[in-house]
């Protein structure tokens, strides 16, 4: 029973570029949370999503971030034009449903030269 | 809104002894409490939970927690540490909606031998 995946493990990118981070669910599982943890902080929730649907982006930056879960294959968080503040761990989480426990991937380690 | 505060960044102790560490969380509706432990370079892996009913909560490796809500505190405790619970550990709150988690900054267990 595999659980949440994350790729990359590790990206680096340049000032200016895009980043990609990819999330697999956990099988069964229809809801995706993604979180960001900057050096030497806690997680801060930044969005959340269902298949096909954007349920709470409050805590996704106004501008440059966007996030998707597609009907087929995984969710995908997009940093456009990163710059060095984006440099972080990016974990998503998956579960069944609402107010259900949420279950984290290895997460992703952004870093931006 | 919720909050969650870890009173203490890093906790030093030997092996063998025991240890508390403290967390404490407002929020205006009642929650679901969890304790999430870090190994270096890894995601977050569920320790235990509170969702309802017995106050004390029992979890992997030994771990229990303790729910106060006269003091809306989760404290985690283990009567004796080992070498491989040197980690970060983050409390959590999850909203009433479900759709997120807030955490604490974490705490940093450092067991000596």
């Amino acid at each position: 029973n595999a659980g949440v995946m994350q790729n990359p493990r590790h990206l680096v990118r340049r000032r200016g570029q895009e980043a990609r981070l990819r999330c697999s669910p956990m099988k069964g599982h229809s809801h995706v949370y993604w979180y960001r943890q900057l050096p030497e902080e806690g997680l801060k929730f930044m969005v959340y999503l269902q298949k096909e649907n954007i349920i709470d982006e409050s805590g996704m930056p106004k501008e440059r971030f966007s996030a998707e879960f597609p009907k087929e294959g995984p969710s995908i968080l997009r940093i456009q034009q990163v710059v060095r503040g984006d440099s972080a761990a990016y974990f998503c989480a998956s579960t069944t449903g609402t107010r259900e426990t949420q279950y984290f991937g290895p997460g992703t380690r952004l870093l931006v030269l | 809104a919720q909050s969650v505060t870890q009173l203490d960044s890093q906790v030093p102790v030997f092996e063998e002894a025991p240890v508390e560490l403290r967390c404490n969380y407002s929020s205006s509706v009642s929650v679901y409490l969890f304790w999430y432990v870090q190994y270096p370079n890894q995601g977050l892996q569920l320790l235990l939970k509170y969702l309802s009913g017995s106050t004390l909560v029992k979890g992997i490796n030994g771990f229990e927690a303790e729910f106060n809500k006269s003091q809306t505190s989760f404290h985690l405790r283990k009567p004796s540490v080992h070498i491989s619970d040197t980690a970060e550990y983050f409390c959590a709150v999850q909203n009433n909606a479900g759709n997120m988690l807030t955490f604490g900054g974490g705490t940093r267990l450092m067991v000596k031998p």
